[in-house]
């Protein structure tokens, strides 16, 4: 199984510009997360998914959209990169959510922008 | 949400066992009590969870108060691979299953 992967793991991005961060996971998990770290930071949540076709704010979701067409596909999108964005996202998933089961993390992607 | 409070850093010695508190005075009575650490430049990885009673796994062992108020993560015998940032959280008592991290306790291992 490979869990949880994130691609790309490292991307420079100038201001302005959009990019897409993947996460797939192939667990069958219905819950999937996305959180950023900023250095020397515990992680905040930006955006979550309950199932597919739902999806929900978490507590810094400003500048950022998410979808969610299947179970197994979960990307984040970054419509105007702005420096404060400059972050190591983790995407991670559940196989439910009251919490009996615990998260699997991917292996992050690190963004700078410039 | 119902909050943590970890001590910022810990120092421990190779091969000793490893004490971890946590204080959660606000748990709620559905809220699991989940501990993630963070190696080095990886992402978060589960260590344990539990609600009531104390729990066993091949990592490390929960011990939580009577009250729940409290709990303390366990490592039997550290390694200088334990060094990591130590989450302790408490789950969400809707079923999102949404996990908010705190600062963590910062371990530090020495041979």
């Amino acid at each position: 199984n490979a869990g949880v992967t994130q691609t790309p793991k490292f991307r420079i991005l100038k201001i302005g510009q959009s990019m897409t961060l993947q996460c797939a996971q192939d667990m069958n998990h219905n819950y999937m997360y996305w959180y950023r770290q900023d250095p020397g930071m515990g992680l905040k949540l930006i955006y979550y998914s309950v199932g597919a076709g739902i999806t929900d704010k978490g507590e810094v979701p400003n500048g950022y959209n998410v979808s969610r067409s299947t179970t197994e596909d979960f990307p984040l999108r970054l419509e105007l990169a702005a420096p404060s964005q400059t972050s190591v996202y983790f995407c991670a998933s559940s196989y439910a959510g009251d919490l009996r089961y615990g998260y699997t993390f991917g292996s992050g992607t690190r963004l700078t922008v410039v | 949400d119902a909050k943590t409070t970890q001590p910022n850093s810990m120092e421990s010695n190779e091969e000793e066992p490893v004490h971890l508190p946590c204080n959660h005075s606000t748990i709620s009575g559905t809220d699991y009590i989940h501990w993630y650490r963070q190696l080095p430049s990886q992402g978060p990885e589960y260590v344990i969870h539990g609600l009531t009673s104390n729990v066993n796994n091949r990592m490390a062992s929960l011990a939580i108060a009577e009250d729940r108020k409290s709990s303390t993560l366990i490592l039997h015998r550290a390694t200088l691979r334990d060094a990591a940032v130590y989450y302790c959280i408490l789950g969400n008592s809707g079923n999102t299953g949404k996990l908010i991290f705190g600062q963590g306790t910062t371990l530090q291992v020495k041979p």
